[in-house]
């Protein structure tokens, strides 16, 4: 019964590969988010979607694609993978509509080595 | 743009003994989140605080939030080695859509006997 539940958890590959990322939420959100935590633990918010629809899409190389094919499902592919995109790739879901708080809840992280 | 700085990004602490993290934020804001991250793990949220003068405690936490100040801490009272992680406050920038929010860059706290 997890919440947001993220696959794969480990991602190992080489330079030059294209790789997908899945992410679902049984929370009923309308929201989902994707984030990246680098090697020094920084947080910064990637994209998020709103009952499918992009709302936010940070400067991030056009690499990166999200697709929301419903609500409860966020998947981040990467295209062309580099070095320096290693990191931790979090999900992240909220409810926006009818609450206040708009409280995320993160997924278990996927972390990614490229080497 | 909006800029949320922690400190300290370290903090060795004594069993017992009390403490104090600090977020400053840099743009009007009325939601602020405290999140715990123990290693290789995921953000577990702690507090959610909406409005000027909020304060929320949870066993050894208390979180406040001053909106004037673009301030908000992170007190931790007679602290416990289950207590070490890294801490993050994470700022809401309502001149954006989205809920769009930006972290610190965290507070790694470690408790000793």
């Amino acid at each position: 019964d997890t919440a947001v539940s993220q696959t794969p958890k480990y991602l190992v590959t080489q330079m030059g590969n294209d790789k997908s990322i899945k992410c679902e939420q049984n929370l009923g959100h309308d929201t989902m988010y994707w984030y990246k935590q680098d090697s020094k633990k920084f947080l910064k918010i990637m994209f998020s979607y709103n009952n499918k629809e992009l709302i936010i899409n940070e400067t991030v190389p056009n690499r990166f694609s999200p697709k929301s094919p419903d609500k409860a499902h966020l998947n981040l592919h990467i295209n062309s993978l580099e070095l320096g995109d290693s990191a931790v790739y979090f999900c992240a879901s909220s409810h926006v509509a009818t609450s206040r708080s708009y409280e995320q809840y993160f997924g278990p992280g996927t972390r990614l080595t490229v080497t | 743009e909006l800029k949320v700085e922690q400190n300290p990004l370290f903090l060795s602490m004594q069993e017992g003994k009390n403490y104090t993290i600090y977020c400053n934020y840099s743009t009007t804001s009325d939601r602020l989140y405290w999140y715990r991250q123990d290693p290789g793990k995921s953000l577990e949220s702690l507090f959610v605080l909406l409005s000027n003068g909020a304060v929320k405690q949870e066993g050894r936490l208390m979180a406040s939030l001053d909106t004037k100040a673009r301030l908000s801490t992170l007190h931790i009272t007679a602290a416990v080695h289950d207590l070490s992680a890294t801490y993050f406050c994470a700022v809401a920038n309502l001149l954006t859509a989205g809920n769009k929010l930006t972290f610190g860059g965290g507070t790694r706290v470690l408790v000793k006997p």
